[in-house]
């Protein structure tokens, strides 16, 4: 069946440092993928997706890509920020407009000044 | 603004005690769901609904009812909560299902004693 891999957390960097969190996925056939983010003590929001394989999601400095061949879907960022400490859950939906929608364990990471 | 709500945003209960936890979307989303998310299992699906009148279960709906009368509303019925369903529980909408974005509630801490 279909699933996520993501690392395990926590992570913890400290202020510019470059973020990577692994994202692997098993699935039969092409599925969307997200990157979702929930900050202390709030609900989850979607932070980028890909639809298609060799597509870049991106969106406030974070980037993933698509990877059919790797079956990867790797969030990476730059330099990263202090408000950038949150819960990250990578996540797959193979069946457009179906109930099918499987998230990964998420990863805490944690940002130090 | 868009939201979905959730009520009550915490909640400390006795075994027996029957209670519902409260759900609604201002998008006009056909599809609404219900997850827990517990340390270490990320989030687990209950129930979903694709519409008004069709519910289904989740991963985990043992000791959990859910309706859906009204589009916008979607509560969720524990009719005898046991510790074991102290957890954090997330309600969401979108638009259509799973491959759509997901808009989440903020969250329902439930303590059951």
């Amino acid at each position: 069946g279909d699933s996520v891999t993501q690392m395990e957390g926590p992570v913890t960097l400290s202020e510019e440092a470059f973020l990577t969190i692994n994202c692997t996925y098993t699935a039969t056939g092409y599925p969307s993928l997200f990157w979702y983010v929930q900050y202390p003590g709030e609900g989850l929001q979607l932070l980028l997706k890909a639809t298609k394989a060799d597509d870049k999601g991106s969106n406030k400095g974070f980037e993933a890509t698509y990877r059919k061949e790797t079956t990867s879907f790797h969030l990476e960022k730059g330099s990263v920020q202090v408000s950038d400490s949150a819960v990250y859950f990578c996540a797959l939906s193979d069946l457009p407009g179906a109930n099918n929608l499987f998230f990964g364990t998420g990863t805490r990471l944690t940002v130090i000044p | 603004e868009a939201q979905v709500t959730q009520n009550p945003r915490y909640l400390i209960t006795v075994t027996g005690k029957k209670l519902t936890v409260t759900c609604s979307q201002n998008m006009n989303h056909e599809y609404m769901s219900w997850y827990r998310q517990d340390p270490g299992l990320g989030l687990r699906q209950i129930y979903y609904s694709m519409n008004v009148e069709v519910t289904d279960k989740g991963d985990v709906p043992e000791g959990y009812k859910v309706s859906r009368k009204e589009k916008r509303n979607f509560p969720l019925i524990l009719e005898s909560p046991s510790p074991n369903q102290t957890s954090l529980y997330f309600c969401a909408s979108s638009l259509k299902g799973g491959s759509y974005e997901q808009y989440f509630g903020p969250g329902t801490r439930l303590t059951v004693t």
